[in-house]
């Protein structure tokens, strides 16, 4: 059983539509990241959030922690194939962030 | 600036031999853990290190040993490979919440 669920695990969008990727747990975080990952590469890391309610832009990416620091969300707005990837969540708990990882979704953006 | 580094990039191993994932990371970073990749997943956390001297288990630990003899090197030791450990293998350095990934070692176990 994983501690964080994602969904949808597999989308696919037209250039220039938006889209909203969840991220939910029954667990409380300490901080919840998300991560993008292209074939063949390590997860690169998109943004951390720590504090419940906290909402941070990165261009067209929007990213959301829930106020009881249980869930979390991202926006991409007018999606471009660019953003085309695996995008991961993950929430870190404990003194030294143990971070524990979503299942992923699959994003494709066609042109 | 090489930041995380692991080799090999691709290995196959049959069943029973055993073999080292090497991790190197240049960035003086005292948390350094190991992930494996499984399809429909995620990463699951096999080993982790807060620390030269100290190592923990994960959620997936059983059939993998580790040691952190200084901060630069963590290895992953695999001593009776199963095909079950076929896996894209990830070693990650971390300071605080930015941590930052290899490129990963994709191994086969026939």
């Amino acid at each position: 059983t994983q501690l964080l669920e994602q969904s949808p695990q597999f989308l696919s969008i037209q250039e220039g539509e938006n889209l909203t990727v969840y991220c939910n747990s029954s667990s409380v975080f300490s901080s919840l990241q998300w991560y993008r990952q292209e074939p063949g590469e390590g997860p690169v890391l998109l943004v951390t959030v720590v504090t419940g309610g906290e909402v941070k832009k990165l261009k067209r990416l929007t990213f959301q922690f829930g106020d009881a620091r249980k869930d979390s969300s991202l926006h991409i707005t007018a999606a471009q194939p660019g953003d085309t990837g695996l995008y991961l969540c993950a929430g870190g708990r404990g003194n030294f962030n143990k971070f524990y990882f979503g299942s992923g979704t699959k994003l494709n953006v066609k042109p | 600036n090489a930041g995380v580094t692991q080799t090999p990039k691709f290995q196959v191993l049959k069943t029973g031999q055993s073999m080292t994932l090497q991790c190197a990371q240049d960035m003086n970073h005292e948390y350094m853990s190991w992930y494996r990749q499984d399809p429909g997943m995620g990463l699951r956390l096999i080993h982790y290190s807060v620390g030269a001297g100290i190592t923990d288990q994960g959620e997936v630990p059983n059939g993998y040993n580790v040691s952190r003899s200084t901060t630069e090197d963590f290895p992953l030791r695999l001593l009776s490979a199963a095909p079950s450990q076929t896996s894209v293998y990830f070693c990650a350095s971390s300071y605080g919440t930015q941590a930052f990934f290899g490129q990963g070692t994709r191994l086969t176990v026939v």
